[in-house]
C-alpha cells in the first residue's frame, strides 16, 4: 500500500519569511510520480509540479522550489520570501506507475499555510 | 470556460434523498475521477474510469455509484444520502498517456446533507 504523510497540519509565517512544507511517502514501487497541488481559499485545486522517481534533480520555479530525496522518501516544498497570496492548503500526492495503484493519486492530509502581512 | 466543470457547485439536501453530481470536461482526456475532501483527511478516491466502458472502485466507494455516459461525462450518485457524506467533492481528469500525467480538477461541489 502507498501512503503520503504531511506532518505539518498548519504553518503560520509572516510575509517575506521562507517556509518549507514537508512530505514523506511510502511505496513499494520503484517507478512512481510525486505531485504538489495548491488549494487557495477559493477552493479549487491547482497543479504545481510533477516529479518522477528517476529524476532527483531539485527544481526551482520563481519563489517555489522542490527538494526530492529518494534516500529519505521525501519531497519537500519551499516557498522563498512568502507572500499573503501563498496562503492556501498544500497537498502532496503520490501515483505509482504500475500495479494495483496505477493511475490513482494518494494524497497527504494537507498543510494549511497562512502568511500574515 | 473551465476545462472541467462540476454541477452543481453547492447543494443542500436531506437524509435519504438521491443526489447526482455531474462532471463534464473539454480536455479530451480518457481518465476521470471522483474524490471527496474532508478536513484533515486530504482527498480520497471514490471511483475512477480509464475509458467509457471502464469503472473502478476507489478507496471509499461504499454508498456511491458512478456512470460514465461518454468520454466527456462522469457522474457520481448518492443513492440514499446520509449526513457523513457531507463533504467537498471533486472531479478530475487526466490524459493517461506517456505515464501518469497530472490530474486536472474541477472547482468542486460542496454537498451538505441534513
Amino acid at each position: 500500500a502507498q501512503k503520503v504523510t504531511q506532518a505539518q497540519t498548519e504553518i503560520s509565517v509572516v510575509e517575506k519569511e521562507d517556509v518549507t512544507l514537508d512530505c514523506v511517502y511510502e511505496t513499494r514501487d520503484t517507478t512512481y510520480y510525486l505531485f504538489w497541488y495548491k488549494q487557495p481559499p477559493s477552493g479549487e485545486l491547482v497543479f504545481l509540479i510533477r516529479r518522477n522517481s528517476f529524476d532527483e534533480q531539485n527544481e526551482i520555479s520563481g519563489r517555489y522550489s522542490w527538494n526530492f530525496q529518494k534516500s529519505t522518501s521525501s519531497f519537500n516544498f519551499t516557498i522563498t520570501a512568502s507572500q499573503v497570496v501563498d496562503s492556501a492548503v498544500y497537498f502532496c500526492a503520490l501515483e505509482n506507475a504500475g500495479g494495483t495503484s496505477y493511475g490513482k493519486l494518494t494524497f497527504g492530509q494537507g498543510t494549511i499555510l497562512t502568511v500574515h502581512p | 470556460d473551465a476545462d472541467v466543470t462540476q454541477t452543481p457547485r453547492n447543494r443542500i439536501t436531506k437524509t435519504g434523498k438521491r443526489i447526482m453530481l455531474e462532471c463534464s470536461q473539454t480536455k479530451g482526456h480518457d481518465r476521470m475521477y471522483w474524490y471527496r475532501q474532508d478536513p484533515g483527511l486530504g482527498l480520497r478516491l471514490i471511483y475512477y474510469s480509464f475509458d467509457v466502458k471502464d469503472i473502478n472502485k476507489g478507496e471509499i466507494s461504499d454508498g456511491y455509484s458512478v456512470s460514465r455516459q461518454a468520454q466527456a461525462k462522469f457522474s457520481l450518485s448518492l443513492e440514499s444520502a446520509i449526513p457523513n457524506q457531507t463533504a467537498l467533492y471533486f472531479c478530475a481528469t487526466s490524459a493517461g498517456i506517456l505515464g501518469n500525467q497530472p490530474q486536472h480538477f474541477g472547482d468542486g461541489t460542496r454537498l451538505s446533507i441534513l
